[in-house]
């Protein structure tokens, strides 16, 4: 298995909704990361977990908080959004130390704040 | 501070040809350069790296080079085909930062038939 599997494809939520965005890999990799995509911009870094642990977290608001529930999921909990949030969002897992290989993207979810 | 560079938002090449994508980079410690190919709607796919330490590496129709004295790494993409349209990141890493990746502003490549 060498896919990053992301879901929901598509979410659309209110400002007053609670919701949760999931991946799962089963490559073993044990970094995983979220990035957010707006149109026409590379992925900016959100957050990054290592061996299961929160490694980096690039001043993310705290409406936005990721969890990781074993080495092959990452979630990222969603609440009181604004209409600025709305983005591609990415999943990403590597495995530490291999700078060779770069990191293997989910197919991400678009997330619409109305 | 823009470390990785893409110059060139666009660009448009004949189905067959050669397909030159540049990219420029101000950090010289950098370790690894890599290069990703995302479709709309889709996750960035890696296509192909470069360690610091080589000059060239080619993986079937995608070629990259690496030129450290100015800083900068191209890819070729020969021949050119439908498929290949998509925007195409440059991204780089350091192995102090754990191989974080630190991305250009993307070249959207169009590929006429």
């Amino acid at each position: 298995d060498t896919e990053v599997t992301q879901t929901p494809k598509h979410l659309v939520m209110g400002m007053t909704n609670k919701k949760s965005l999931k991946c799962e890999q089963h490559m073993g990799h044990r970094a995983m990361y979220w990035y957010k995509q707006k149109a026409k911009k590379p992925p900016e870094l959100m957050f990054v977990y290592s061996y299961e642990k929160l490694s980096i977290n690039e001043s993310v608001p705290s409406r936005f908080s990721p969890e990781c529930p074993n080495s092959s999921l990452l979630n990222l909990h969603l609440h009181a959004l604004q209409p600025e949030d709305s983005a591609l969002y990415l999943c990403a897992s590597s495995q530490p130390g291999q700078g060779a290989v770069g990191y293997t993207f989910g197919s991400g979810t678009r997330l619409t704040v109305v | 501070d823009q470390q990785v560079k893409q110059n060139s938002p666009s660009l448009s090449v004949q189905e067959g040809r050669i397909s030159i994508l540049n990219c420029d980079y101000t950090n010289s410690m950098f370790d690894y350069f890599l290069w990703y190919k995302k479709y709309p709607a889709e996750g960035p796919t890696f296509l192909i790296s470069i360690s610091s330490i080589k000059d060239k590496n080619e993986d079937g129709r995608f070629t990259v080079f690496l030129n450290k004295s100015a800083k900068h790494l191209s890819l070729h993409i020969v021949p050119s085909q439908p498929g290949d349209s998509a925007v195409y990141f440059c991204a780089a890493s350091l192995m102090d930062s754990n191989y974080q990746l630190i991305w250009g502003a993307g070249t959207k490549l169009i590929i006429k038939p």
